[in-house]
């Protein structure tokens, strides 16, 4: 299946830990998009690429959390020194640009820490 | 800043019967989309409907439908005929066009579809 893949699915941590995270999207996307969705709420925009570059990053992605997607290929989102408000399940999401682009989700990694 | 509202945090309908679930959103931009996202009992969120702003008609897929009022900056959701899969956490989403691409999404709705 060519659909976007997540690895690990699960992940498990001790607080203090860093983690990283891997999202192969759709290989003909060229926009990569990564949310963070907790227990009860709707997911939230962390930050997206376009090919290689990093355009966007929302305020919840502290100086902690680092993305990259080099050669505008897969991606890696990367958690230093994690926390306990950590904990939630890291969607990522590929699209091709344009106006209409639907964007095509992952099953996500969901980050426990303890 | 946008944000859209779910209302309905969950509902429950038999099979073969019709629901509505409810969005509304609230943004000063003219240009945007609005999605229905589905997300079942662990699996991976799949679109469900698209609407775009500026199309005055109501878009349909299928047994799903959707009501866009865009003055009153609502968008619902109407599952036609429901069934035992339709059973997962349904998400409202809202994209401004002018300002990227991020997906801004509402708290979701859990509905139960019972035989």
């Amino acid at each position: 299946d060519t659909g976007v893949s997540q690895d690990p699915r699960h992940k498990i941590t001790k607080r203090g830990q860093n983690v990283t995270f891997r999202c192969d999207p759709i290989s003909e996307h060229n926009r990569l998009y990564w949310y963070r969705q907790t227990l009860g709420q709707g997911p939230e925009f962390l930050t997206y690429f376009q090919n290689e570059a990093q355009l966007e990053k929302s305020r919840l992605l502290s100086d902690r959390f680092s993305a990259e997607r080099p050669k505008g290929s897969f991606s890696t989102l990367e958690i230093q020194r994690t926390e306990q408000g950590d904990s939630a399940m890291y969607l990522c999401a590929s699209s091709l640009s344009g106006v209409g682009g639907e964007q095509f989700f992952g099953p996500g990694t969901r980050l426990t820490v303890l | 800043a946008q944000t859209v509202t779910q209302s309905q945090p969950e509902m429950s309908v038999q099979e073969a019967e019709t629901v509505t679930l409810s969005c509304t959103y609230d943004t000063s931009e003219n240009n945007y989309y609005l999605f229905w996202y589905k997300q079942p009992p662990s699996r991976q969120m799949i679109l469900v409907i698209r609407q775009e702003a500026y199309k005055q008609q109501n878009a349909t897929e299928n047994r799903f439908s959707v009501n866009f009022q865009k003055a009153a900056k609502s968008f619902s959701l109407k599952i036609s005929d429901s069934q035992l899969g339709d059973t997962a956490m349904y998400f409202c989403a809202f994209r401004d066009n002018q300002a990227g691409t991020a997906l801004i999404f509402g708290k979701g709705t859990t509905l139960s579809v019972s035989s």
